[in-house]
């Protein structure tokens, strides 16, 4: 069990640009999410999979967003023509729990500045 | 929608002291409730969690937490601080809502400072 893990750390953009997050969950987890955290506020939901399914989106991703969750394995979140108000943390987090009470294990983000 | 407030966005004890961190939770099914810890531009890693078996839950690093459902709390205490605990701490819920989705409903955090 090598964990969530997440690629870049850290990504650094021009407005106007597109960038591209990857998320490799812990090998057999079928359900993944990722979150939104900004400063000074808790994570926020932005998309869930499981296995290759995106099953629901929250309203905060809007049209330049996209997820996708190909085989079922890793995940890629790309925002397309970022603004300023992209500049978040983006984190991963993945579970093989079939209900609520299972533990969501978050990998260490990516952090992405919008110039 | 299911909801979690954390009373206090900054909590400064010393060493040694009590900590207490506020939750309560806004829930129309019986909840799961969740305190996490996140250190410095790390990921968010779980202290413990509440699944409707036994109300006061015992976590790592000797945190514990207790559900009182007639006060809709889950607040989070350690008899001891150390350096070690200062970090930021979210409460969550989790939300089953069109589908067993199961996504986590955060709370804005409380930073847990330690003095020496």
């Amino acid at each position: 069990d090598t964990g969530v893990s997440q690629d870049p750390r850290h990504k650094i953009t021009k407005r106007g640009q597109n960038v591209t997050f990857r998320c490799d969950p812990i090998s057999e987890h079928n359900r993944l999410y990722w979150y939104r955290q900004t400063l000074g506020q808790g994570p926020e939901f932005l998309t869930y999979f499981q296995n290759e399914a995106q099953l629901e989106k929250s309203r905060l991703l809007s049209d330049r967003f996209s997820a996708e969750r190909p085989k079922g394995s890793f995940s890629t979140l790309e925002i397309q023509r970022t603004e300023q108000g992209d500049s978040a943390m983006y984190l991963c987090a993945s579970t093989l729990g079939s209900s609520g009470g299972f533990e969501q294990f978050f990998g260490p983000g990516t952090r992405l500045t919008v110039l | 929608a299911q909801s979690v407030t954390q009373l206090g966005s900054h909590v400064s004890v010393s060493e040694g002291a009590l900590v207490l961190l506020r939750c309560n939770y806004s829930s129309s099914v019986p909840p799961y409730l969740f305190w996490y810890v996140q250190y410095p531009n790390q990921g968010l890693q779980l202290l413990l969690k509440y699944t409707s078996a036994a109300t006061l839950v015992k976590g790592i690093n000797g945190f514990e937490a207790e559900f009182k459902k007639s006060e809709t709390s889950f607040h989070l205490t350690k008899p001891s601080a150390h350096m070690s605990d200062a970090a930021e701490y979210f409460c969550a819920v989790s939300s089953n809502s069109g589908g067993s989705n199961y996504k986590l409903t955060f709370g804005k955090g409380t930073l847990l400072t330690v003095n020496p």
